[in-house]
């Protein structure tokens, strides 16, 4: 059962525009959302959070948008630059017990000169 | 400061051997998860760690054992490996037990022949 899911396994984005990488979840106990960016021969970077307290969150060039309704988050990178390529991972923390991270299965994004 | 690091970086095993990767967590972090990366998947929980006690444990078989030692650093142990245990193993470290971003190593990369 994939209770985080991102249903776009690739997307290509022209450099300096807008990138929206998407992810659902099923599980209405998940309260706090993870964006992480992996490159090859590397582990997963954190990029930015949202609580579910929290409808929007930015961070420099990303924002993160969490619609609790319809159980979907949205990562948004403005502009997008070349060295942003690479596999983005959508994560939900599940709040009983440990502190377990449920992943997707990732988005590879491209971005072109 | 140092990062996540993991040893060692690629290995390679036959079925039926046992295998033991190690992680040391970031200075601070008292806090050590395991993740299963299959390819074209994301990360999977295999069990975390706080204070050398095991604090949560996902869907693996008990052949799927881990230690964490008093300076945080940990150990995954695998028993009877079996083909499909061929992935990405990634080690993770949080500075608190809580709803924090979790940082990842590079992954040590098993392969099962």
């Amino acid at each position: 059962d994939q209770q985080v899911k991102q249903n776009s396994p690739s997307l290509s984005v022209q450099e300096g525009r807008i990138s929206i990488l998407n992810c659902d979840y099923t599980n209405s106990m998940f309260d706090y959302f993870l964006w992480y960016k992996k490159y090859p021969a590397e582990g997963p970077t954190f990029l930015i959070s949202i609580s579910s307290i929290k409808d929007k969150n930015e961070d420099g060039r990303f924002t993160v948008f969490l619609n609790k309704s319809a159980k979907h988050l949205s990562l948004h990178i403005v502009p997008s630059q070349p060295g942003d390529s690479a596999v983005y991972f959508c994560a939900a923390n599940n709040p009983e017990g440990a502190q377990k991270l449920v992943f997707g299965q990732g988005t590879r994004l491209t971005i072109n000169p | 400061e140092t990062g996540v690091t993991q040893s060692p970086t690629h290995l390679i095993k036959t079925r039926g051997q046992q295998v033991t990767l190690r992680c040391s967590s970031q200075s601070g972090h008292n806090t050590v998860s395991w993740y299963q990366q299959a390819l074209g998947q994301g990360p999977q929980f295999i069990f975390q760690y706080y204070r050398e006690e095991e604090n949560g444990r996902g869907n693996f078989p008990p052949r799927f054992s881990g230690l964490q030692f008093p300076n945080y650093s940990s150990e995954l142990n695998v028993n009877a490996l079996e083909l499909d245990d061929s992935a990405l193993y990634l080690c993770a470290s949080s500075p608190l037990m809580g709803r924090n971003e979790q940082f990842f190593g590079p992954g040590t990369r098993l392969t099962v022949l």
